[in-house]
């Protein structure tokens, strides 16, 4: 099994540019989440899903789309993006809510 | 969900047991204690989880107070490998949502 796979690992954006960070995992695992952490700082909840279809807000959501149109993808998407939203992005899953959560490796968004 | 309290930062020497401490003192009744841990700038890794019990697994053993308002890692035989930020959270209600906070900082010493 791969695991949780994230691309791309490195990106720059500019102020107001679009894109999409992808999320896949080959684990079957229901429980799907993105996270994001600022230097010298925790993990924060953006979105998560419990299933294909089902999205929920997590702590810090604005700014920011998710959508799961399948067990295995969860894409997290930044329509306008700001130079607040640089961070680093952390993709888990988990076989239900309340397991285990396996993450991946973070992609690193800089926005200029 | 609970919020918890750590240290910020503790030291262990290598080969000797690592206690890291937490306090969850709002936990209420169906709320788990999970710990997690990230090295350098990698996802962070799953340790252990519990309830109420005292659990122990490959990696470490946690020890959850009778009152469930404090419990304690521990790394039985700290090594090298072992120096990262440790987050103590707990989990539950409705969503099973990780609330991450600021974590220790666990050194070990050669």
């Amino acid at each position: 099994n791969a695991g949780v796979t994230q691309t791309p690992k490195f990106q720059v954006l500019k102020t107001g540019q679009s894109m999409t960070l992808q999320c896949a995992q080959d684990m079957n695992h229901e429980y799907m989440s993105w996270y994001r952490q600022d230097p010298g700082m925790g993990l924060r909840l953006i979105h998560y899903s419990v299933g294909a279809g089902i999205t929920d807000q997590g702590e810090v959501p604005n700014g920011y789309n998710v959508s799961r149109s399948t067990t295995e993808d969860f894409p997290l998407r930044l329509l306008s993006a700001a130079p607040s939203q640089t961070s680093v992005y952390f993709c888990a899953s988990s076989h239900g809510q309340f397991n285990e959560q396996f993450f991946g490796p973070g992609t690193r968004l800089t926005v200029l | 969900d609970a919020k918890t309290t750590q240290p910020t930062s503790m030291d262990c020497a290598e080969g000797r047991a690592a206690n890291l401490p937490c306090n969850h003192s709002t936990i209420s009744g169906n709320e788990y204690v999970y710990w997690y841990r990230q090295i350098h700038s990698q996802g962070p890794q799953y340790i252990i989880h519990g309830l109420k019990n005292n659990e122990t697994n490959e990696m470490a053993s946690l020890i959850i107070t009778e009152d469930r308002k404090s419990s304690t890692l521990i790394l039985p035989h700290a090594t090298l490998r072992d120096t990262a930020v440790y987050y103590c959270i707990v989990r539950g209600g409705n969503t099973g949502k990780l609330i991450f906070g600021q974590g220790t900082t666990l050194q070990v010493k050669p």
